[in-house]
C-alpha cells in the first residue's frame, strides 16, 4: 500500500538556522509533490509545488527538493524565524482531473528565539 | 472574502444523531474534497468530487455522504454518529484543470459524545 512517511518527531532548532524537514514515499509514483504549512486550528495552507521531472523549487526561503530515485523530497527554510513554528504536511498525488493530493502525518517545526 | 468557507466551526452532538457540515467555496473551482483529521493529526481523504465523479475511499463507512447542490458547494452529511467521527473535519477545493494546490477551509471540529 502506499506510504508517505514524515519525522514524527518535532524539530526544534535555533532561530537563523536552516529547518530541513523530510518526505519519503513508497509504493507511489507521484507526478506532483506538494507542501503545505498547518497552524494549530486552521486548515493548510499551500507553499509550494513541485513536478517529477523538476529537482528544485525555490521561493523565497523555502527551498524542495524532489528525487524520484530516492522517492524522497527535502523541504528547507532557510533563516528561520519563531513565525515559522507550524507543522509542515507533504502531499503526493499523480496528474489528471482525478488528482487526489495524499498527506503525510506532517512534522512540527518549533523554532526558538 | 474567505476562498472555502465550513461551517460550523465547532460541532457538540450526542451518538446517534445526524448533523450536517456544509462547505462553501468562492473560487470558481469545479473539485471539492473533505478530508478528515484525527488526534494524530493524520489528514486523510473522504470523498472527491465534481461535477463528473465522486470518488469515495472505500474505508468511509457510508454512514457518511456527500452532497453538492451546486458546484460551489460540497456539504457532508452524516447520520448515527458514533464516538470514533469526533475529529476536524476539512472541506478542499481545486481547479481541475490546473494540476495546482488544494485550498482549504478552516475545519469542522466534531465531537460526540
Amino acid at each position: 500500500s502506499q506510504k508517505i512517511e514524515q519525522n514524527s518527531e518535532a524539530l526544534n532548532i535555533q532561530e537563523g538556522k536552516t529547518a530541513t524537514l523530510t518526505c519519503n514515499y513508497t509504493n507511489y509514483s507521484p507526478a506532483y509533490l506538494q507542501w503545505y504549512r498547518q497552524d494549530p486550528g486552521r486548515g493548510p495552507v499551500f507553499l509550494l509545488l513541485i513536478r517529477e521531472n523538476e529537482k528544485e523549487k525555490r521561493k523565497e526561503r523555502l527551498k524542495v527538493t524532489f528525487d524520484t530515485t530516492l522517492k524522497q523530497s527535502l523541504f528547507h527554510i532557510t533563516a528561520s524565524q519563531p513565525a515559522d513554528s507550524a507543522t509542515y504536511l507533504c502531499a503526493l498525488s499523480r496528474s489528471g482531473g482525478s488528482y487526489i493530493p495524499t498527506f503525510g502525518r506532517g512534522t512540527s517545526l518549533i523554532v526558538h528565539p | 472574502d474567505t476562498a472555502v468557507s465550513q461551517t460550523p466551526k465547532y460541532l457538540v452532538t450526542q451518538m446517534g444523531n445526524d448533523k450536517s457540515i456544509k462547505c462553501e467555496q468562492n473560487l470558481g473551482h469545479d473539485t471539492m474534497y473533505w478530508y478528515k483529521q484525527d488526534s494524530k493529526k493524520f489528514l486523510k481523504i473522504m470523498f472527491s468530487y465534481n461535477n463528473k465523479e465522486l470518488i469515495i475511499n472505500e474505508t468511509v463507512p457510508n454512514r457518511f455522504s456527500p452532497k453538492s447542490p451546486d458546484k460551489a458547494h460540497l456539504n457532508l452529511h452524516i447520520n448515527s454518529l458514533e464516538l470514533g467521527d469526533s475529529a476536524v473535519y476539512f472541506c478542499a477545493s481545486r481547479r481541475s484543470s490546473m494540476n495546482t494546490e488544494a485550498f482549504f477551509g478552516q475545519g469542522t471540529r466534531l465531537t460526540v459524545v
